[in-house]
């Protein structure tokens, strides 16, 4: 079946601290995005990423679609980086939906 | 470039009321779409639209109607609240015809039904 799972659930770190987050994907996915939805309830978009590597400031993603996960980097955190990151993908058939993970919470302490 | 946007922010509605959440986007997306957002469900789509005067249903559509007589509106209405309706709803749009390009997500709008 359809199935986008996350790695790890829970995450808590230090400022400044360096984090790796995991998003395995099925087949019938692809398409791959990072979400990050912030303390207060908003969904901002992080990468667009099928495939290979993007870099934005201290975020990088990385999609091995062969592979079917993708990885998300976060370099020295900050505390308004606190939040759940979701990674979705591209589901086709009738429903042109994105199926999204189940997130991962992470906690960045000052 | 304001991208998506959702009216109201917050909304208390009575069992059996009827609303609207409006939702718009001013980046001529073909693709708009409707999520709901529940604890331990995740984002769910309601209904999806790929072009003005094109809807269809998604995976919870039971109790919610849609419209899209232009590209840049697509309205949900509730047609008679329930407290099962109690969430955050999510628009969303894209380019194309499906969900296959970057999604893009309004700031959501969250309903409590008493």
């Amino acid at each position: 079946g359809i199935q986008v799972e996350q790695s790890p659930p829970d995450l808590i770190l230090q400022e400044g601290a360096n984090s790796t987050l995991r998003c395995n994907f099925s087949d019938s996915v692809n398409n791959l995005q990072w979400f990050h939805q912030n303390p207060w309830g908003q969904l901002i978009n992080l990468f667009y990423i099928p495939s290979g590597t993007k870099q934005n400031g201290r975020l990088s993603a990385t999609t091995v679609a062969t592979e079917r996960y993708s990885l998300l980097y976060i370099s020295s955190s900050q505390t308004t980086d606190s939040g759940v990151y979701f990674c979705a993908g591209y589901s086709g058939g009738s429903n042109y939906k994105l199926t999204f993970g189940k997130g991962t919470l992470l906690t960045v302490n000052p | 470039n304001a991208g998506v946007t959702q009216t109201p922010k917050f909304q208390v509605l009575k069992t059996g009321q009827s609303m609207t959440l409006q939702c718009a986007q001013d980046m001529n997306h073909e693709y708009m779409s409707w999520y709901r957002q529940d604890p331990g469900m995740g984002l769910r789509l309601i209904h999806y639209s790929v072009g003005a005067g094109i809807t269809d249903q998604g995976e919870v559509p039971n109790g919610y109607n849609v419209s899209r007589s232009t590209t840049e509106d697509f309205p949900l209405r509730l047609l008679s609240a329930a407290p099962s309706q109690t969430s955050v709803y999510f628009c969303a749009s894209g380019r194309g015809t499906g969900a296959y390009n970057e999604q893009f997500f309004g700031p959501g709008t969250r309903l409590t039904v008493l």
